[in-house]
Order: structure tokens, then sequence, then C-alpha cells
């Protein structure tokens, strides 16, 4: 079956620019998680949804930073005015509950230059 | 508040040499471990998780909770077990450690 998929998986903007990166979880998966992943650190926690709405977003780094899950399905991170301390990759993973296996997508390597 | 530490970035090891690959945790509640691998190239997976006490590709990790360590451990390396490895953290969410990349030497 389809696993996680994460569109864009590259994502060139300049400084200043808003960017949306969209993540389709496996189907039935409750739990969605958001990462960022730094080269040479490990994935670092923003934000976790538990159906529609966010259980735990104490991950995200400022107030430019925004998720919705608007159906308890896809998901969309948003980042407004982007700076170029933003570029990383930004991962997607899903799982059935809670604490349970985690599903990861490929990723969207986000530039912003 | 949720932590892990992964005190070795880098673990260079002979084949057919033992591994063990350290992670230690802080968490006030009932915590959930697992061990997650990033092959080169491919997407983050999991390898193995406290609960279910299996032994996947030959790696075992045993939870300690007077120590809160989950170290993961092989007998025996193999060159294809280089890889990134991630100690994860389940609790209110689930967060992971730095990363240990281990590199198996011929």
């Amino acid at each position: 079956g389809a696993g996680v998929s994460q569109t864009p998986s590259n994502k060139v903007t300049e400084k200043g620019k808003y960017v949306e990166l969209r993540c389709d979880p496996i189907s039935g998966h409750t739990a969605l998680y958001w990462y960022r992943q730094s080269l040479g650190q490990g994935p670092e926690f923003l934000i976790y949804f538990q159906g529609t709405g966010a259980a735990d977003d104490s991950g995200l780094p400022n107030d430019r930073f925004f998720a919705v899950r608007p159906e308890g399905s896809v998901s969309t991170l948003k980042i407004q005015r982007t700076e170029r301390g933003d570029s990383a990759v930004y991962l997607c993973a899903s799982s059935a509950a809670l604490n349970t296996e985690a599903f990861f997508g490929q990723g969207t390597r986000l530039t912003v230059v | 508040a949720q932590r892990v530490t992964q005190p070795e970035k880098l673990l260079s090891v002979f084949k057919g040499a033992p591994v063990e690959l350290k992670c230690n945790y802080s968490y006030s509640g009932s915590p959930e471990l697992f061990w997650y691998v990033q092959y080169s190239r491919q997407r983050l997976q999991l390898l193995l998780r406290h609960i279910s006490r299996e032994s996947i590709k030959g790696f075992t990790a045993d939870l300690n909770k007077g120590e809160t360590s989950f170290h993961l451990k092989k007998p025996f390396a193999q060159e294809e077990d280089s890889a990134m490895y991630y100690c994860a953290l389940g609790g209110d969410k689930i967060i992971f450690g730095k990363g240990t990349r281990l590199h198996i030497l011929p």
C-alpha cells in the first residue's frame, strides 16, 4: 500500500516568501507528526496532530510557522516570511495511534536563498 | 519534559566485532522507547521498539529503567549495518535523539 507521501520533494524559495509543504499520511492513521531535520542533527519535533486538532504544537519555533489538518488526513505546514535559517529537511510521519510505530515520508528539502 | 541523549555522533566498528549504540532518556511518565534507522538515500524507518522485545537484523535493545537507558546492541557487526541510528522516546509525543552514525569497517 501507499506510504506517507510528501510534496514537493524539493523547494527553493526566496527569503521573505511564503511556502506550503504537504503531507499525505497513511490512510486511517490518526496521528500525524511534523519534524525538521538540519544537517547532522536528529529530527526536531515541531507539531503533532491527533485527528484534526493539534495535540501539541510546542515545537513550532515561532509564529511564522503554522500547520493544519482540516479533515484529519492531509496536513499542510505553512511558513510565512521565510528566513535562511528555515532551510532544512521537513519530515512528516503518521502512526495508527500515539506512541505506535511512526511511518515517515521521504521529506521535503526546503532551501531559502 | 522529554529528552533523549545519544552521546556518540560517530561509531566505527570492524566487521564481526560487537556493536553498542548508547541511548539515555529523561521522562517522568511511562516511556515508550524506539530505535529508528536511516540507510543511505532511504527514509527513516523503525528498527525495533522496547515493548515488542524482538531481535531485528540481529539487533536487540533492553529498557533499563534504573539507568534510564535503551542501548542498542548487536554481537557481530555486518557491513550492511552502516547507517544513521536514532533513539526515540514516546510519551506525550515522539522525540528523537541527535543520532549516531555507525560505520562498519571491512
